[in-house]
C-alpha cells in the first residue's frame, strides 16, 4: 500500500500567520491528492481534490499546491476556527490511504 | 443539503458483531459509490469498504475482508455495515463517505459511529 508521511506532526501558531502543512508520497501520486479538516466530533470535510482545487465552498486562505510525491496545504492568514486536524490523501492507487495527519493549534 | 448520519455503535465483546446504518439525504445513494473509512484512537483515518451504486461490487481492505460485509439499500437510501468476529483492533470511529464522481476521494461525510469492541 501506498504510504502518506505528513509533517509536522503538530504546528502550533499565531492568529494571522501562515501554515504551511507536508505530505510526501512514497510514490508518484502526479494531481492525485486531496486534502481534508477535521474538527472534533465531527467527520472530516474535503477541502482540496486535483492537489490544488478547491472543494465547494471552501474559502480562498485554504490552498494547495504540488505534484508527484510531494505537496503542500497553505493556510493563509490562520483564524480560531482552522485549529483542527489536516489529513492528505492519496488516490492514484489501490486502496485509497491517507496521512497520519498534522493538528494545527492556535496560540 | 447534503447529510449522512451514522447510528448503530456502541460495546460489543471480541468475536461479537454489529451492524452500523448510514442513511443519507439531499442526494440520492444509488447515483454514487459509497464507502466506510474508520479511525482508531490515536490513529489516522483508514479506508475499509467501497460500494458501487448498483450494489453489485464491494471492495474491502485487507484488514477486514472475510469479516466485514457492505450492503446497500436504495429504496431507503441508506448503507450498512455488517462487523463480524470484531477485535479489539476494530475499536474506531467509523464514518460513512460519498465518493465525488467515482474518483476515490470523499467530498460528504457523516459525523461518525463509535465501535468500541472490549471485554
Amino acid at each position: 500500500d501506498t504510504v502518506m508521511t505528513q509533517s509536522p506532526a503538530t504546528l502550533s501558531m499565531s492568529p494571522g500567520e501562515r501554515a504551511t502543512l507536508s505530505c510526501r508520497a512514497d510514490d508518484s501520486l502526479r494531481t492525485n491528492l486531496a486534502w481534508y479538516q477535521q474538527k472534533p466530533g465531527q467527520g472530516p470535510r474535503l477541502l482540496i481534490y486535483g492537489a490544488s482545487t478547491r472543494a465547494t465552498g471552501i474559502s480562498a486562505r485554504f490552498s494547495g499546491s504540488g505534484s508527484g510525491t510531494e505537496f503542500t496545504l497553505t493556510i493563509s492568514s490562520l483564524q480560531s476556527e482552522d485549529a483542527a486536524v489536516y489529513y492528505c490523501q492519496q488516490y492514484t492507487y489501490w486502496p485509497p490511504a491517507f496521512g497520519q495527519g498534522t493538528k494545527v493549534e492556535i496560540k | 443539503q447534503v447529510q449522512l448520519v451514522e447510528s448503530g455503535g456502541g460495546l460489543v465483546k471480541p468475536g461479537g458483531s454489529l451492524r452500523l446504518s448510514c442513511t443519507a439525504s439531499g442526494f440520492t445513494v444509488s447515483d454514487y459509490f459509497m464507502t466506510w473509512i474508520r479511525r482508531a484512537p490515536g490513529k489516522g483515518l483508514e479506508w475499509v469498504s467501497y460500494i458501487s451504486g448498483s450494489g453489485s461490487d464491494t471492495y474491502y481492505a485487507d484488514s477486514v475482508r472475510g469479516r466485514f460485509t457492505v450492503s446497500r439499500d436504495n429504496a431507503k437510501n441508506s448503507l450498512y455495515l455488517e462487523m463480524n468476529s470484531l477485535r479489539a483492533d476494530d475499536t474506531a470511529v467509523y464514518y460513512c463517505a460519498r465518493d465525488k464522481n467515482s474518483n476515490y476521494f470523499f467530498d460528504y461525510w457523516g459525523q461518525g459511529a463509535l465501535v468500541t469492541v472490549s471485554t
